[in-house]
């Protein structure tokens, strides 16, 4: 059975500070998908990943797959209020798409 | 574009008491996903359908919960009896094609209590 672990599971800091979540596996994927999730809603999706090292970048968030793509990480540059929410990885192989717990980040104003 | 349509938002009900969630995906999108949220916890997939057929209903407890997607549109998961521990987030999700990695759009779930 493939797992995802997620840490930290809760992180909160103070705005303007960087942050760094981990999402690690024992097993391969072929792809890795970050999503956010905010209270009452569903999970929206940041960014997929599909190739090993890969690093994609959306404003201040940097995201990285592991070079034997079991790993990713999630790096914020001065966090801000508005990035408080559940961090969630989801990792996919063959038809199957697991998520991890997820990462819940509070930004103190 | 309307997004993901659930409802209802919330649902408190009595245990052995049978529940339904409706789903209606974004327009267009063959794929159909059901997913279960525990709080604290990720999203674990119940069934996954393309069009009208459950491709994937593996962690479905099929003891007592059920669905489907007649038409290959909106969706329906039933619950019959609850019990306690099925208090958690029923999500929705869609994307157009189930590959592995289409987006997947979720609508805002479900939240049923069991009493």
């Amino acid at each position: 059975t493939q797992l995802l672990e997620q840490s930290p599971q809760f992180l909160s800091i103070q705005e303007g500070e960087n942050l760094t979540v981990y999402c690690n596996s024992s097993s391969v994927f072929s792809s890795l998908q970050w999503y956010r999730q905010e209270p009452g809603e569903g999970p929206v999706l940041l960014v997929t990943v599909v190739t090993g090292g890969e690093v994609k970048k959306l404003k201040r968030l940097t995201f990285q797959f592991g070079d034997a793509r079991k790993d990713s990480s999630l790096h914020i540059t001065a966090a801000q209020p508005g990035d408080t929410g559940l961090y969630l990885c989801a990792g996919a192989e063959d038809d199957k798409i697991i998520f991890g717990k997820g990462t819940r980040l509070h930004i103190l104003p | 574009e309307a997004g993901v349509v659930q409802s209802p938002r919330y649902k408190i009900i009595e245990k052995k008491q049978p529940v339904a969630f409706w789903c209606n995906p974004i327009s267009g999108h063959n794929t159909l996903y059901w997913y279960l949220q525990n709080l604290g916890q990720g999203p674990e997939l119940l069934i996954r359908y393309e069009n009208e057929e459950a491709v994937d209903d593996s962690q479905l407890p099929k003891d007592r919960f059920s669905a489907e997607r007649l038409k290959g549109v909106d969706s329906t998961l039933k619950i019959q009896p609850a019990e306690l521990g099925d208090s958690a987030v029923y999500l929705c999700a869609s994307s157009l094609h189930g590959g592995r990695t289409d987006t997947q759009y979720f609508g805002p779930g479900t939240r049923l209590t069991v009493l």
